[in-house]
């Protein structure tokens, strides 16, 4: 089993749709989850942090967590074809050591 | 998005060549960390570096060769490559190994010929 899981996508949803991306990991131990941007040929780029159960919103974004299911959303409002890139979901091991990340869930907003 | 710094961003290599990889971080992080991103691979962790201590070392081959003179400079010394090393290197530094999040650089685009 993989520490992190994400389907790769494509996910194409249109221009003002909500676009949902899912996680799951394995390490019940995990304390923080974070949500990455990368475009084709750029680096990843941090756009959410979340620690505790529930929503949390940042403008068009929001990531839902659910510790006893080992589930980690990230929902885009309004979405714009800006969005399209590769969102990346990342878990700290239980000691911090190691950052795992999924593959990442290709997202295609299409105007 | 400055913060992190790498360089060359583009390097071609033949499989005898040495080279290094440079990594600058002006955070003030404590952690630094190498990561190789394959085509359609998830990012694989490589080395992790606390306070120029290598805490970390994912099984990389000993043809990678990382170096931490400070906190604020990672080098990643390549030797003898083979063409499945072709990839981008990721450089990435937070402020502790704890659960607060990385930040990368841009990235070196390797190719070995």
């Amino acid at each position: 089993q993989k520490e992190v899981e994400q389907n790769s996508g494509p996910l194409s949803v249109p221009e003002g749709a909500i676009a949902s991306l899912n996680c799951t990991y394995s390490d019940r131990g995990s304390q923080s989850f974070f949500w990455y941007r990368q475009y084709s040929g750029k680096s990843p780029e941090l756009i959410m942090s979340i620690y505790s159960n529930g929503d949390k919103e940042d403008g068009r974004f929001t990531a839902q967590l659910n510790k006893a299911s080992q589930y980690v959303s990230l929902l885009i409002r309004d979405s714009q074809p800006s969005d399209s890139a590769t969102y990346l979901c990342a878990v700290p091991s239980y000691n911090f050591n190691k950052f795992y990340f999924g593959s990442g869930t290709k997202l295609n907003v299409k105007p | 998005e400055t913060g992190v710094t790498q360089t060359p961003r583009h390097l071609v290599m033949g499989m005898t060549n040495k080279k290094s990889l440079k990594c600058e971080q002006h955070l003030g992080h404590n952690a630094m960390y190498w990561y190789k991103q394959s085509a359609k691979k998830p990012l694989e962790l490589m080395f992790v570096y606390s306070l120029e201590e290598r805490v970390e070392n994912n099984s990389v081959p000993s043809r990678f060769s990382p170096e931490c003179p400070n906190s604020s400079h990672l080098f990643l010394h390549l030797h003898t490559l083979q063409p499945e090393d072709s990839a981008l290197y990721l450089c990435a530094s937070s402020p502790s190994t704890s659960n607060q999040p990385q930040h990368f650089g841009d990235g070196t685009r390797l190719s070995i010929l």
